[in-house]
């Protein structure tokens, strides 16, 4: 089955860099985009951006522009995401999910299934 | 940017109620609107894509409705299990979700 895998918690200094895999199986890996959302505690959830696992292209929210690097490795079938500059308003848990698509009568239309577990990066002094 | 805006924020219903959740967009977003489904220390769950297809083995009491920019989430008759936070998500242009409802025990 299709399965995104993320890495464990994270326990980070202001202004350090914290760096978040999700290795995928069960589907071929270049096939879907892989986007990432964070949720912060007891908050709604936040789109960060997405990459292209084909050519590895990407695109950022304009609000973790130059801040958020996403890149993948193909032969692990694992795409990262580094978030750098952390302040305590980071502190969130951090899910990648798979961009599906589908062909309707108003053109294509994408969602997310499935989900990665969820990373908790906690940002303190 | 298009801004996604869910009402109510919370809701309480009593098992065997008929609820609906309602999402505005900003814009007129087609039919490029998803729901997904979070339950407390868990990712989200697709329930429903291009805003009234039901996601396989997600039971027939949800449904969800709209185009442009109005959309809605209905339950027919909640269940103990669907007590949880609901969000809608457009797809039209990058990705926004809405702020979340949640549906808590009567």
């Amino acid at each position: 089955q299709v399965q995104l895998v993320q890495s464990g918690a994270e326990v980070k200094k202001p202004g350090a860099s914290v760096k978040v895999s999700c290795k995928a199986s069960g589907y071929t890996f270049t096939s879907n985009y892989l986007h990432w959302v964070r949720q912060a505690p007891g908050q709604g959830l936040e789109w960060m951006g997405l990459i292209n696992p084909s050519g590895g292209g990407t695109g950022y929210a304009q609000k973790f522009q130059g801040r958020v690097t996403m890149t993948k490795d193909t032969s692990t079938s694992t795409v990262f995401m580094e978030l750098s500059s952390l302040r305590s308003e980071d502190t969130a848990v951090y899910y990648c999910a798979r961009d599906v698509d589908g062909i309707g009568s108003g053109g294509t239309y994408n969602w997310f299934d499935p989900w990665g577990q969820g990373t908790l990066v906690t940002v303190s002094s | 940017d298009i801004q996604m805006t869910q009402s109510p924020s919370s809701l309480s219903a009593s098992v065997g109620d008929r609820i609906t959740i309602t999402c505005r967009a900003s814009q007129s977003i087609s039919s490029y609107l998803n729901w997904y489904q979070q339950k407390p220390g868990k990712a989200p769950r697709l329930l429903i894509y291009v805003a009234s297809t039901l996601q396989s083995g997600v039971p027939s009491r949800f449904s969800g409705s709209g185009s442009g920019t109005d959309f809605s989430l209905t339950i027919s008759s909640l269940q103990p299990e669907d007590f949880a936070t609901y969000y809608c998500q457009q797809s039209y242009h990058t990705r926004t979700f809405g702020q979340g409802t949640k549906v808590e025990i009567k």
